[in-house]
């Protein structure tokens, strides 16, 4: 069973586009959302986190928005720039849950010139 | 300085055999843990240690067993490997074992049984 379902799996834009990557959840014991940004042959790395207690958390030109009773998430990117291409994951976590984290199925973006 | 490095790198080898990949971070980090990724890049935490006690093990064949010698080291070791574990295997740390702390990932191992 996926607990955390993502979506689309892949996504191409236009340089200065803004992709949007949505995930949602099922468990309401989450109460940490975390995105990865992982490049071809790296690890994955913590781009940006939000509690549900947010509707939005901005930083630079990353941008989540939370809706707790949808039990949805969604990742956008303003002004995306080729540099951007990677795989995002979605994630969640919650409290006593022994900081793991259950990942969605990513999603390959490609920022074309 | 690398903050959380693993090797090898890639890990070649046949079916059958056993093989161990090395984890080491040099943060600072209470807690490890190891995820596999799968060919079609779906990540899944194996598990995680805190200060050298097991904290999370999933639903992983008993082939594979995590070593964690010091808080700075987790290895992995896997037993008469099959087809099926060919993947990337990535070590991570935290600071401790909260939800909110952020996992920094190594760069991963990529292993392939032939």
């Amino acid at each position: 069973q996926q607990q955390v379902k993502q979506s689309p799996q892949s996504l191409i834009v236009q340089k200065g586009g803004i992709p949007i990557i949505n995930c949602a959840y099922e468990n309401t014991a989450f109460d940490y959302f975390p995105w990865y940004q992982q490049f071809p042959g790296k690890g994955p790395a913590l781009l940006i986190a939000i509690r549900p207690d947010v509707s939005e958390k901005k930083e630079g030109r990353f941008t989540i928005s939370f809706n707790k009773s949808a039990k949805q998430f969604s990742l956008h990117i303003m002004d995306s720039q080729p540099g951007d291409s990677a795989t995002y994951f979605c994630a969640a976590t919650f409290t006593g849950g022994g900081n793991k984290l259950t990942f969605g199925t990513g999603t390959q973006l490609k920022v074309e010139l | 300085d690398t903050a959380v490095s693993q090797t090898p790198k890639y890990l070649v080898t046949q079916m059958g055999n056993d093989k161990s990949i090395k984890c080491e971070q040099n943060l600072g980090h209470d807690t490890m843990y190891w995820y596999k990724q799968d060919s079609k890049k779906f990540l899944k935490i194996m598990f995680s240690y805190n200060n050298k006690e097991l904290i999370i093990n999933e639903t992983v064949p008993n082939r594979f067993s995590p070593k964690s010698p010091d808080k700075a080291h987790l290895n992995l070791h896997i037993n008469s490997l099959e087809l099926g574990d060919s993947a990337v295997y990535f070590c991570a740390s935290s600071h401790a074992g909260s939800s909110t702390d952020t996992q920094y990932f190594g760069p991963g191992t990529r292993l392939t049984v032939l």
